[in-house]
């Protein structure tokens, strides 16, 4: 069946500018997580979702970032006034439940902030 | 909060010898320990995983042993092959994955 998707794959904008990423789970998994992957280093995690609800967003960087998942299927990542330092490889990955069930990644977006 | 470290950053090893990749973890709260592989250009894709009940797992060539008292579990790749070449990562877990800075694994023909 169909993974985890990501769009756009690239993104690229100007410092102080807003964007959005979209992640689009594998159908029926109810748990969602953003991760941000800067060169050469592991994934961090972002947030968590299960269902609707953030269950943990203790990894957002700071106010500027924000994240949704209104239907408890599509989430969009948000990131007000972007910052040079907010270009990254945003993942997002997909589980049945949440705990100890496999996340399943998407390919991710890469976002370049000029 | 939870601190993975990962060891060696880069393994290079001959084709058909054994790889084996370290990962110590802070949190004794974690139970759920995955390993991933990452290719250029796309997202990290599970090849094992083991949860804290469990002291070891193999599956045909790639094991992963866990030791709890010592928060410390790794990965063993054996006969490796050139499309084993990529980028490793561990990570423990409640729920958000906290990943190591990952391993290059270079295989040498």
């Amino acid at each position: 069946g169909a993974g985890v998707s990501q769009t756009p794959s690239n993104k690229v904008t100007e410092k102080g500018k807003y964007v959005e990423l979209r992640c689009d789970p594998i159908s029926g998994h109810t748990a969602l997580y953003w991760y941000r992957q800067s060169l050469g280093q592991g994934p961090e995690f972002l947030i968590y979702f299960q269902g609707t609800g953030a269950a943990d967003d203790s990894g957002l960087p700071n106010d500027r970032f924000f994240a949704v998942r209104p239907e408890g299927s599509v989430s969009t990542l948000k990131i007000q006034r972007t910052e040079r330092g907010d270009s990254a490889v945003y993942l997002c990955a997909s589980s049945l439940g949440g705990g100890q069930d496999t996340q399943y990644f998407g390919p991710g977006t890469r976002l370049t902030v000029l | 909060g939870e601190n993975v470290e990962q060891h060696p950053s880069t393994l290079s090893v001959q084709e058909g010898d054994s790889a084996v990749i370290k990962c110590t973890y802070s949190d004794s709260a974690s139970n759920y320990f995955p390993w991933y592989k990452q290719e250029l250009g796309k997202g990290p894709q599970l090849i094992i995983d083991i949860r804290s009940n469990v002291g070891e797992k193999k599956d045909q060539r790639i094991a992963v042993t866990l030791n709890k008292t010592a928060k410390h579990f790794s990965l063993h790749i054996t006969e490796t092959q050139p499309e084993d070449s990529a980028v490793y990562f561990c990570a423990a877990s409640r729920h958000g994955l906290t990943f190591g800075k990952g391993t290059h694994l270079i295989i040498q023909p």
